[in-house]
């Protein structure tokens, strides 16, 4: 596989649900980003991690616990979710550093998350 | 902080029309700029970018955007659209060394 791969595509989960959503690069890059799409507002940027260390926490619920345990691979822990939260999440990866980031980001697909 | 707005939500052209999408920066130096396309179904793909040097940058599909300081403005150009250009796309511009901001986007519908 190439390019940035997220799973699950969609998720329709309960408010007192706990699921996953998972990222995995085969870039080769070190940064990674978990960005939240939804439908009236412009794109969020939530985490980023820079090898494997949270660099940027963007004010996001603690209901969303981003986990990165190695510069491959990202995850995003989701419980007691508000239905508000229903939104494309997506995924994204770059060569990290300032002298290395180029502003070139890797999309995933995304994950299309629904909370009842 | 740095920021991007494009004007326009939603933008109708006809098929083998010229388009334009804008976007409007604020930054005190000279930014960085970027422009990406998201297909329905799809995660955003870098169209183009802009760093310095000359003002006018060719990307992928047949897009081109200039930048032009006076107007604080990085549009987005094709000069003839095709069925498979229907898409969102977005301006965005880093904030820090590892952030990158993104415009509302333009929802771009093409017409047969």
């Amino acid at each position: 596989e190439t390019g940035v791969t997220q799973t699950p595509r969609h998720l329709v989960m309960g408010m007192t649900n706990k699921k996953s959503l998972k990222c995995e690069q085969h870039l080769g890059h070190n940064a990674m980003y978990w960005y939240k799409q939804s439908a009236k507002k412009p794109l969020e940027l939530m985490f980023v991690y820079n090898f494997k260390e949270q660099t940027e926490n963007n004010s996001v619920p603690s209901r969303f616990s981003p986990e990165c345990p190695n510069s491959s691979h990202l995850f995003l822990h989701l419980h007691t979710l508000q239905p508000e939260d229903s939104a494309l999440y997506l995924c994204a990866s770059s060569h990290a550093g300032l002298a290395g980031f180029t502003g070139e980001l890797f999309f995933g697909e995304g994950s299309r998350l629904t909370v009842l | 902080a740095q920021s991007v707005t494009q004007p326009d939500i939603h933008i109708t052209v006809s098929e083998g029309a010229s388009l334009e999408l804008r976007c409007n920066y604020s930054y005190g130096a000279t930014p960085y700029l970027f422009w990406y396309v998201q297909s329905p179904g799809q995660g955003l793909q870098l169209l183009l970018k802009y760093f310095s040097g000359d003002t006018l940058v060719q990307g992928i599909k047949g897009f081109e955007a200039e930048f032009k300081r006076s107007q604080s403005s990085f549009n987005l150009r094709k000069p003839s659209v095709h069925w498979s250009d229907a898409a969102e796309y977005f301006c965005a511009i880093p904030q820090g060394a590892q952030k990158l901001v993104f415009g509302q986007g333009t929802r771009l519908t093409i017409n047969p």
